[in-house]
């Protein structure tokens, strides 16, 4: 069956460095999103994406993050400057539809900033 | 501000119990309402819900909407040790976007005991 794909699974990094994690959708997804889960907090939207250009972003998603599908199967998120509460499990998702379609999650990249 | 309210927040019971898990929610512009399980990492979708009245079964797990009440309920009936997960509601809303990201609950704690 299939499914997102998200690497690393782990990343760590000091405080200020820039991350990249990386995410591959179901191949004929056409929406694409990232959230996060801080430990024991509910998971928080992001960031949604179609047709190459942001479609809905959250009061999270400052000017630190960025999202990009550099080509026809990879979609990143970018934290220029991580501080220590971006720490997080970053989880990417894909729909096939932008509505009232269902959400596919991956298994998630855990960031833990030092 | 949207809300999205899950109880009982834990929940522990012995193998072949029925469960029932309640969300409610506030939100301005309901599109849908999502139950995802969640194990050890990705939340894996259960069940959409769009319409008040309809029930949607999987096996042993079914799921209602009421649009009038703003609430939704999954039951879980005969469980099983497989059944012990977080349990999660998601509230898709219309952003005019397109690609509506997910408001999540905290998510119920469920421990099936043999």
């Amino acid at each position: 069956e299939p499914e997102v794909t998200q690497t690393p699974s782990h990343q760590v990094t000091q405080m200020g460095q820039e991350v990249i994690l990386r995410c591959v959708p179901i191949s004929n997804h056409l929406y694409f999103y990232w959230y996060r889960q801080i430990l024991g907090q509910k998971v928080e939207f992001l960031v949604s994406f179609y047709n190459n250009e942001i479609s809905e972003k959250s009061e999270i998603f400052d000017d630190q993050f960025s999202v990009e599908r550099p080509d026809g199967s990879n979609f990143t998120l970018k934290i220029r400057s991580t501080k220590l509460e971006d720490s997080a499990m970053y989880f990417c998702a894909s729909s096939e539809g932008g509505g009232s379609y269902e959400q596919y999650f991956g298994p998630g990249t855990r960031l833990t900033v030092t | 501000e949207d809300k999205v309210v899950q109880s009982p927040l834990s929940l522990v019971v012995h193998e072949g119990d029925t469960v029932t898990l309640n969300c409610s929610y506030e939100v301005t512009n309901f599109r849908s309402l999502l139950w995802y399980k969640q194990e050890k990492k990705a939340p894996t979708f259960l069940f959409m819900l769009t319409s008040s009245g309809i029930e949607k079964k999987s096996g042993r797990l079914s799921s209602i909407l009421d649009k009038k009440e703003l609430f939704s309920i999954l039951n879980i009936t005969a469980t099983q040790t497989g059944d012990s997960a977080i349990y999660l509601c998601a509230v898709e809303l219309y952003s005019g976007g397109g690609a509506d990201g997910l408001t999540f609950g905290k998510g119920t704690h469920l421990i099936i005991q043999p």
